[in-house]
């Protein structure tokens, strides 16, 4: 099945700064998804890129789907922004099932 | 619109046993999926439904299944429970599979 690799694992930032995590996948994607997972474990959505670049607030993603990777950037971060975050991708050839990567765990220090 | 809700939130269980979990889907969405995550495995895919047929499934074993009503509303069971089987299990749902909306997720603990 399709690899999803997400780095660096591990992320420690101060307020105020800015960050890039990486999503890379092994094989052709349909559909990729951000998603931002808080401490009691709900996942909130952040992007929808299958391909493309978007941006919303102070978070904006990018996928190559050509080149198999997806960026999401972070600026001005803030406390609220820790976390665990996750690309999921779902495989092309109409198979319905999404494999998420290993996630980046992100913590902002004040 | 209501977002997806899992009932219940919270579930203590004995190895052995088996157990039920539940899912309402956004308004309107057809798909709904089950992930399971372990601090050891990540989030892994255990099944999908659309329009109560499961149109796929993940690598695990025939303990785990699920159904979906005609009202769009998920269960999955777990039968024979294992001390491995604790984890948190996430529903999602989405009109036709994209992009996915995620419950609050179910905390199984099996002693």
């Amino acid at each position: 099945g399709i690899q999803v690799e997400q780095s660096p694992p591990d992320l420690i930032l101060q307020e105020g700064a800015n960050s890039t995590l990486r999503c890379n996948f092994s094989d052709s994607v349909n559909n990729l998804q951000w998603f931002h997972q808080n401490p009691w474990g709900q996942l909130i959505n952040l992007f929808y890129i299958p391909s493309g670049t978007k941006q919303n607030g102070r978070l904006s993603a990018t996928t190559v789907a050509t080149e198999r990777y997806s960026l999401l950037y972070i600026s001005s971060s803030q406390t609220t922004d820790s976390g665990v975050y996750f690309c999921a991708v779902e495989q092309s050839g109409g198979y319905q099932k999404v494999t998420f990567g290993t996630g980046t765990k992100l913590q902002v220090i004040p | 619109k209501a977002g997806v809700t899992q009932t219940p939130r919270y579930l203590i269980k004995t190895r052995g046993q088996q157990v039920t979990l539940s899912c309402s889907p956004i308004s309107g969405h057809r798909s709904v999926s089950w992930y399971q995550q372990t601090p050891g495995q990540g989030l892994q895919f255990l099944f999908e439904y659309f329009s109560e047929t499961q149109r796929n499934k993940g690598n695990f074993p025939g303990r785990f299944s699920g159904r979906q009503f005609s009202n769009s509303r998920s269960e999955m069971n777990v039968s024979t429970l294992e001390l491995g089987d604790s984890a948190l299990y996430l529903c999602a749902s989405s009109l036709y599979g994209a992009e996915q909306y995620f419950g609050p997720g179910t905390r199984l603990t099996v002693t």
